[in-house]
């Protein structure tokens, strides 16, 4: 079976433009969460669907930030216009219910010059 | 605010020596999980635990629970090579946040030398 698909794997891209990145879930999961990992700070939950539905966002850092999960297997994270700190490792996992094991992608290296 | 302490955080040893990695909190968790992680990859689940003082075992490596649900300890015997990697444990619904809501610990980069 598929795991979670997360594209692009790299991006590289300069101060103030928009990033796109998507995330496909492993099929039947209710469950989506999107993290952002760094050195500093470690891994950090940013926002998680259930359903389709934005159940926690307090973690989004701003509103340069916004997520989206117009349908069950398909999920988007934006940043416009993007900043040098938001440089990090973003992954998204997905989950059958909230106490089940998550399931990650293999993340995206998102690099802001 | 770092609801997880995980400690420590890099541990470099021989191949076939023991290690524990501990993780601590002043929250109750209704579960904790702990998580390895190799370069260029997501974190993959080793366990879950869910009672107060539960012990599971995993080949060499044994994970338990403190009583009170607050703590956490991965103890490796007879490391190898293969065990090199972040090893993360993850703590879900502290503190009364959303249920499903993961609170990562800060990682523990493990390298065990042949």
């Amino acid at each position: 079976d598929a795991g979670v698909i997360q594209s692009p794997r790299h991006e590289v891209t300069e101060m103030g433009q928009e990033v796109t990145l998507r995330c496909k879930p492993i099929s039947g999961h209710d469950y989506l969460f999107w993290y952002r990992q760094t050195m500093m700070r470690g891994l950090e939950l940013l926002i998680y669907f259930n359903n389709n539905v934005p159940i926690d966002d307090s973690g989004m850092p701003e509103d340069r930030f916004s997520a989206k999960m117009p349908n069950a297997s398909f999920s988007t994270l934006k940043i416009q216009p993007s900043e040098p700190r938001d440089s990090a490792v973003y992954f998204c996992a997905s989950s059958f219910l909230p106490n089940q094991p998550q399931h990650f992608g293999d993340g995206t290296r998102l690099s802001i010059l | 605010t770092q609801l997880l302490e995980q400690s420590p955080q890099f541990l470099s040893i021989q191949e076939g020596e023991n290690l524990t990695v501990y993780c601590n909190s002043s929250s109750v968790f209704s579960s904790l999980q702990w998580y390895r992680q190799e370069p260029g990859e997501g974190p993959v689940l080793l366990v879950t635990v869910v009672t107060g003082g539960e012990v599971k075992k995993l080949k060499r490596l044994t994970f338990q629970f403190g009583d009170a649900r607050k703590d956490s300890s991965l103890h490796i015997t007879a490391a190898q090579p293969g065990d090199t990697g972040l090893y993360l444990c993850a703590g879900n619904g502290a503190g009364g946040t959303s249920y499903g809501k993961l609170t990562f610990g800060q990682g523990t980069i493990l390298t065990v030398h042949p």
